[in-house]
């Protein structure tokens, strides 16, 4: 099983610069997110969706965007890199929101905006 | 707002001993409580989850105790192995069905051959 997928896994952005993390599942998940964690931080929710068309912000969701058109896609648009989005960035997937079921994440995508 | 610390943020032990690795939470009503293991260079593995109204779970050698009134939740790693050197975080959902899971900075452990 795939599981959750993350593209691409590395990526070097200049200022400015915009890009799409890419994320898709094949659990047939109703609930997906996207997390950042910073070094010797927890992870931080920046958007999350508990069906197609349906999403919501998170704790820390300016400078990023979302869609989620189909039940197994989800991805984050980051607009005018700046260097604080330097993160890795973990997208993540569970059924029924996780309240009595797991999360399962992707590998993550290592960003650095220079 | 619900903070979620860790202590110790890294800790060595020699392979063969039992660990406890601790999580707190300042906010007691919460609906669940997970443990999960990452990595290096991967993504999260949940380990174990405690719903609110339980006071520990097993899967092997670990077993993740819950006291919610104090806000403390440990993790114990029986005869610990090379292999379980990884970083350990903690997550709390909220009591009010909050999307967010809040996430403690984690534990790095390594076990010593």
């Amino acid at each position: 099983n795939a599981g959750v997928t993350q593209t691409p896994k590395f990526r070097i952005l200049k200022i400015g610069q915009s890009m799409t993390l890419q994320c898709t599942q094949d659990m047939n998940h109703n609930y997906m997110y996207w997390y950042r964690q910073d070094p010797g931080m927890g992870l931080k929710l920046i958007y999350y969706s508990v069906g197609a068309g349906i999403t919501d912000k998170g704790e820390v969701p300016n400078g990023y965007n979302v869609s989620r058109s189909t039940t197994e896609d989800f991805p984050l648009r980051l607009e005018l890199a700046a260097p604080s989005q330097t993160s890795v960035y973990f997208c993540a997937s569970s059924y029924t929101g996780g309240r009595g079921n797991t999360i399962y994440f992707g590998e993550g995508s290592w960003l650095t905006v220079v | 707002k619900q903070e979620v610390t860790q202590i110790p943020a890294a800790l060595s032990v020699p392979e063969g001993e039992n660990l406890v690795l601790n999580c707190s939470f300042t906010d007691s009503a919460i609906y669940n409580l997970q443990w999960f293991r990452q990595d290096p260079g991967k993504g999260l593995t949940s380990l174990l989850l405690i719903q609110s109204s339980q006071r520990e779970q097993t899967s092997g050698r670990l077993n993740a105790s819950l006291d919610k009134s104090s806000g403390r939740s440990t993790l114990y790693i029986a005869a610990s192995q090379p292999g379980d050197s990884a970083t350990y975080l903690c997550a709390v959902r909220p009591g009010d069905y909050g999307q967010n899971f809040v996430f403690g900075p984690g534990t790095r452990l390594s076990v010593l051959p």
